[in-house]
């Protein structure tokens, strides 16, 4: 069974660093084709896509965060870590991590985690 | 950079049939996905590479892709089915999202 668990602060304040955890079971990220992504949704807002890696290491960043953001990955924890840099009220949101396949869907979705950026 | 474009809303009467779409320059070329989205709960893969369904997911639950424009149908349409509804696509080693619909049934 793939199960995906996300962890991390619920608060942080305007300007500093989130970092966030996904702690995954069921796969493998060394595994040709894997793939552990990172989804954000703002209080009934939409489904916004932040950055993916993959079994090769390589990373993918959403255009608009990508100086903000950095993915990495213990394969031996089996956990993918994701930062966002500056944090400001407006990035309040709940964090998912999810498995996903390049190019393809992705299939299992962690619960999420509520963030709140405020003083 | 590229853009999904959903209705905000779709209404349907309860057994009938809903058509949600999604619209993009030539997203007949891409692999389209789509989410299900109950209140309070993770997003759920309905509808894969245009067209496949997930095992688990109804078969009432179908999907086409076309010159510009993608469509999620739901037949049959139960009172279980209200939910956002995204879709999605890769572009460019990125990842776009629609900006949801929100299916109602009557």
């Amino acid at each position: 069974q793939v199960t995906l668990r996300e962890s991390g602060p619920a608060l942080v304040k305007p300007t500093q660093t989130l970092t966030l955890t996904c702690t995954f079971s069921g796969f493998s990220l060394s595994t040709s084709g894997m793939c552990v992504t990172w989804i954000r949704q703002p209080p009934g807002k939409a489904l916004e896509w932040l950055a993916l890696i993959d079994w090769d290491d390589d990373k993918y960043y959403s255009t608009s965060l990508k100086t903000r953001l950095t993915i990495s990955k213990d394969t031996s924890k089996n956990q993918v870590v994701l930062t966002m840099t500056n944090m400001d009220p407006v990035d309040t949101a709940t964090y998912s991590c999810a498995r996903a396949s390049p190019g393809s869907a992705f299939d299992i979705w962690g619960q999420g985690t509520m963030v709140t950026v405020s003083s | 950079s590229y853009e999904l474009t959903q209705p905000l809303s779709v209404s349907v009467a309860l057994g009938q049939t809903a058509r949600i779409t999604c619209g993009g320059n030539n997203i007949g070329s891409e692999n389209v996905h789509w989410y299900q989205q109950k209140p309070g709960q993770a997003p759920v893969l309905v509808i894969y590479r245009d067209s496949n369904r997930p095992s688990g997911i109804p078969e009432r639950f179908s999907g086409s892709n076309s010159g510009n424009t993608a469509t999620l149908t739901i037949s049959r349409a139960q009172a279980g089915d209200e939910a956002d509804y995204y879709c999605q696509v890769w572009d460019s080693s990125t990842v776009v999202f629609g900006g949801g619909t929100k299916v109602t049934v009557l």
